[in-house]
């Protein structure tokens, strides 16, 4: 499989735990977005790499939480202390550089529960 | 970011055309139209985009206004694998990067 994937798919944590994510995206692809949605809603933004760099963070990206792109390819999304309101499901997309055409290629999702 | 306006939910009977409205009135030029999916559990996946001309491709077909002002995606034949929430977005071709804004999209319910 060629499209972006993301570990775990599920997870289950106490109030309080560190949690980390991973995203590997499509081997190509330059650029790599993650995204948060509730129940209801649309995905909302939370941070943006170009290779490395990470170039855009959301206010919805607290202190508690930190990403990272080591060597622009796969990427970590980790979140200390974690409380309720930190369950959502944590989706990672992944694009080249073509402006206004570039497709996102979303992952599978992974899908916190901070009990 | 320029905003996109759709209805909350939609119904269709299996195997009739589904059209998809989504208003976004403050388009500019350069904002290109791009329509994703979310089928349940799932990340969103893409179904198409156009800039001004209508579009067709395997999964759908995107009707663009001669203004820009609002666009339709067409389902030709919905099927039940076809029950989703479907995302109009806008995305600029003005160079650089750009944050992706997501609204709360259509829940499209196919009825068998």
């Amino acid at each position: 499989d060629t499209g972006v994937s993301q570990d775990p798919r599920h997870k289950i944590t106490k109030r309080g735990q560190n949690v980390t994510f991973r995203c590997d995206p499509i081997s190509e692809h330059n650029r790599l977005y993650w995204y948060r949605q509730t129940l209801g809603q649309g995905p909302e933004f939370l941070t943006y790499f170009q290779n490395e760099a990470q170039l855009e963070k959301s206010r919805l990206l607290s202190d508690r939480f930190s990403a990272e792109r080591p060597k622009g390819s796969f990427s970590t999304l980790e979140i200390q202390r974690t409380e309720q309101g930190d369950s959502a499901m944590y989706l990672c997309a992944s694009t080249a550089s073509r402006v206004g055409a570039d497709t996102q290629y979303f992952g599978p999702g992974t899908r916190l529960t901070v009990l | 970011d320029a905003k996109t306006t759709q209805p909350n939910s939609m119904e269709s009977n299996e195997e009739e055309p589904v059209h998809l409205p989504c208003n976004h009135s403050t388009i500019s030029g350069t904002d290109y139209i791009h329509w994703y999916r979310q089928l349940p559990s799932q990340g969103p996946e893409y179904v198409i985009h156009g800039l001004t001309s209508n579009v067709n491709n395997r999964m759908a077909s995107l009707a663009i206004a001669e203004d820009r002002k609002s666009s339709t995606l067409i389902l030709h034949r919905a099927t039940l694998r076809d029950a989703a929430v479907y995302y109009c977005i806008l995305r600029s071709a003005a160079g650089g990067y750009q944050k992706v804004t997501f609204g709360t999209g259509t829940k499209l319910q196919v009825i068998p």
